[in-house]
This record gives C-alpha cells, sequence and structure tokens, in this order.
C-alpha cells in the first residue's frame, strides 16, 4: 500500500471549514483514498473514501486531484465534536484488504 | 444492521498472565475480521485478520496470537503477557465483499503491571 504524509496538526474555528490534506504521491491505480477519524479513547469511524472521482456524504466532501496524488478532507461546519486524530489512508481494494494507519493530524476544533 | 462488540473495555493484567480478549459482529456472514493495536502516541498496527473461520494470518511477529472458532467471532489471546503487549486493542470487519471500508469497535485498553 502507498504511503501517505499529513500535517501533525491543524487548528479549525468552530463553525469554519476545516481542510484537511493528505499527499500520497505513490498511489496506484487501483488504490482507494480512504479517511477516518478517532476521538479520543475511541475506535476509528469511517468517514468517507473515493478513488479519484470528489465524493460528498453527510459527514465530508472529499476532494482528489486529477493526478491522484493528493487529496483534501473537508469538514464543511467544524464542531467542537469534530476535535480528533483525522487519518488518510490509501489501500489496495483486493486481497487481505488491510489498513495501514500512520499518525494522521490531529485536529483541534476551537471555540 | 451490523454492530461489533469488544471487551472488556479497559483491563489491567500482571507481566506473566495470560490473556483473551473477545469481539463478535452481528448482523452479517462472512465478514473479514481484524485485530489492531495502538500504542500510546502512535498510529494503529495490524495484528492479525481472518477472512474465515479457522483462517488466520498474522502480520507481525509477537506474543500474541488471534482465532476464529465461529463466524462471527474473534479472540485474541496470549499464554504469558509482557510489559510491551500494553496498548489499546481495536477489532475492526468489513464485508467480504471488495471496496468496503473498514468499521472498528470501540476498543479494550490493556494495561500490563
Amino acid at each position: 500500500d502507498a504511503k501517505t504524509t499529513q500535517p501533525t496538526s491543524m487548528d479549525c474555528a468552530e463553525g469554519r471549514a476545516a481542510n484537511l490534506p493528505c499527499n500520497h504521491s505513490t498511489i496506484s491505480g487501483n488504490e482507494y483514498v480512504y479517511w477516518y477519524r478517532q476521538i479520543h479513547s475511541q475506535g476509528p469511524q469511517y468517514i468517507i473514501h473515493g478513488l479519484k472521482n470528489n465524493e460528498t456524504n453527510e459527514m465530508a466532501s472529499l476532494i482528489i486531484t486529477e493526478d491522484r496524488k493528493s487529496s483534501t478532507l473537508i469538514l464543511p461546519h467544524a464542531t467542537l465534536r469534530d476535535t480528533a486524530v483525522y487519518y488518510c489512508i490509501v489501500r489496495v481494494n483486493f486481497g487481505n484488504e488491510k489498513l495501514t494507519f500512520g499518525t494522521g493530524t490531529r485536529l483541534t476544533i476551537i471555540p | 444492521s451490523q454492530t461489533i462488540h469488544q471487551w472488556p473495555a479497559t483491563l489491567v493484567q500482571p507481566v506473566g498472565s495470560p490473556l483473551s480478549l473477545e469481539c463478535t459482529v452481528e448482523g452479517t456472514s462472512n465478514p473479514n475480521l481484524y485485530w489492531y493495536r495502538q500504542a500510546a502516541g502512535r498510529g494503529l498496527q495490524l495484528l492479525f485478520y481472518s477472512v474465515g473461520i479457522g483462517q488466520i494470518s498474522s502480520e507481525v511477529p509477537q506474543n500474541l496470537s488471534a482465532s476464529r472458532p465461529q463466524d462471527w467471532q474473534f479472540i485474541l489471546s496470549s499464554k504469558k503477557l509482557l510489559l510491551s503487549d500494553s496498548g489499546f486493542y481495536l477489532c475492526a470487519w468489513t464485508p467480504g465483499q471488495l471496496n468496503q471500508p473498514q468499521h472498528f469497535g470501540d476498543g479494550t485498553r490493556l494495561s500490563i503491571l
């Protein structure tokens, strides 16, 4: 699985959009981009995933660049409950389907 | 709907004691099951995964073992715990189909004294 690079930490004001970047310059054509988050002392929560098209669900939007070497997770109206560590993962969708988590981005929402 | 259960939520064990953590999944059949460990301040490390009853793959050599006696049950065990086994243990599942996200349980925080 390709590796990802994320900023260690970010702050965002409550009510504003939180934009979390992720670089995955070695991503291969059959790898998807997945985003999870982990609130302290809880299990990771799935947010969204995509291959090459932008995706949106009730939680967030995922913007993937045309060359697929980077992506951005957007939380449109951040709340205090969005404070968490956010993980960007790329993975192949066949075989054992394991996930490889890095250290992620610690997002803090400021009141 | 599908649900995943892990227990206990927290556990304190002495060095050298045995361990058994259980994970069960309801509402789905033939799931892929995973055990991860997260050390303090670090990312998740995959320990074991299983694609079916009795089928276990180990990702890293360690003091732990896993078993899947039932389709819906995944057990993490140790005969003698080490201090380095402390951590946050997470079970996850995914449908057997491709391109499906993994869903995690609430985890077990294990402290070895």
